[in-house]
C-alpha cells in the first residue's frame, strides 16, 4: 500500500523556536510538496521539489525553507516559528509527468504559542 | 493567475444527490481533479477528468466538465453519511523546465449529510 508518512501529527512550539517537519514517501516519487491548510483559505503551496537537492518556491514560501537530501524524504523548516504559522501542514508526493495525482500524508498540526 | 472557486458549504439529506460545483480559470489545464478530505486526515484523490472529456462516471460519482464556461461539477448519487467530508476541486498546470504537474486547489466544499 502506498504511503506518505509525516513524522508528527501534533506539535506545540514557542515563538522563535526552530521547527522541523519531516515527510517520507515509499513510492519512489520524483515530486514532493509542502502545503499549509487553513480554514477558509484552502491549501496553499509553500515549496515543492521535483528531484533530489532541487527545490522551488510555491505561493507562500516566506518564513519557510526545505531540504531534500534523499529522494524519499522532504523536510520543511521553520527557522524561527511565529504565531501566524500555526496551521495544518500537509505533505504530498507524485510521479512526474503522469496524471499529476498527489498522494497526501495525514498532516501535521502545528501550534505556535 | 490561476484561481479555483467553489462554494464553502453544502448540506444534503441522506439518499439525495449532492452536486458540488467548481470554476477554474486556467484554460490550459490538462487534468481537473476532485479530492476528498475526511476529518483528521489528508486528502485522497476521488476522481479526475482529462480536459478533452465532457463527462466521467465512476459508480456513484459523475464528473461533468464544461470547458467553454470553465465549470466542473461532482455529483454524488445516493449520498451517505460516510460521504460527509471536505471536497476539493483542483486544476493542473505544467511547470516549465521541470515538466512536472503542479496543482492549484479550491478552498474546499464541506459536505454535510443529514441522516
Amino acid at each position: 500500500d502506498v504511503k506518505v508518512t509525516q513524522s508528527s501529527r501534533y506539535l506545540v512550539k514557542r515563538t522563535g523556536e526552530k521547527v522541523f517537519l519531516e515527510c517520507v514517501q515509499d513510492m519512489d516519487h520524483e515530486n514532493m510538496f509542502w502545503y499549509r491548510q487553513d480554514p477558509g483559505l484552502g491549501l496553499r503551496l509553500i515549496y515543492f521539489s521535483y528531484d533530489v537537492k532541487m527545490k522551488e518556491k510555491g505561493d507562500i514560501p516566506e518564513g519557510y525553507s526545505v531540504s531534500r537530501e534523499k529522494k524519499e524524504r522532504f523536510s520543511l523548516i521553520l527557522e524561527s516559528a511565529s504565531t501566524n504559522q500555526t496551521s495544518m501542514y500537509l505533505c504530498a508526493s507524485s510521479f512526474a509527468q503522469v496524471t499529476g495525482e498527489l498522494f497526501f500524508g495525514e498532516g501535521s498540526r502545528l501550534t505556535v504559542l | 493567475g490561476e484561481d479555483v472557486e467553489q462554494s464553502l458549504f453544502l448540506s444534503v439529506r441522506e439518499g439525495d444527490s449532492s452536486v458540488i460545483n467548481c470554476t477554474y480559470t486556467d484554460s490550459s489545464s490538462t487534468y481537473l481533479y476532485w479530492y476528498k478530505q475526511e476529518p483528521g486526515a489528508g486528502l485522497q484523490l476521488l476522481t479526475y477528468i482529462f480536459s478533452n472529456m465532457d463527462m466521467k462516471q465512476d459508480q456513484r460519482l459523475t464528473v461533468l466538465l464544461n470547458k467553454k464556461d470553465k465549470h466542473l461539477s461532482l455529483r454524488i448519487a445516493d449520498t451517505q453519511t460516510g460521504d460527509s467530508a471536505i471536497y476539493f476541486c483542483a486544476e493542473s498546470r505544467t511547470e516549465s523546465g521541470a515538466g512536472s504537474y503542479q496543482l492549484t486547489f479550491g478552498k474546499g466544499t464541506k459536505l454535510s449529510v443529514i441522516p
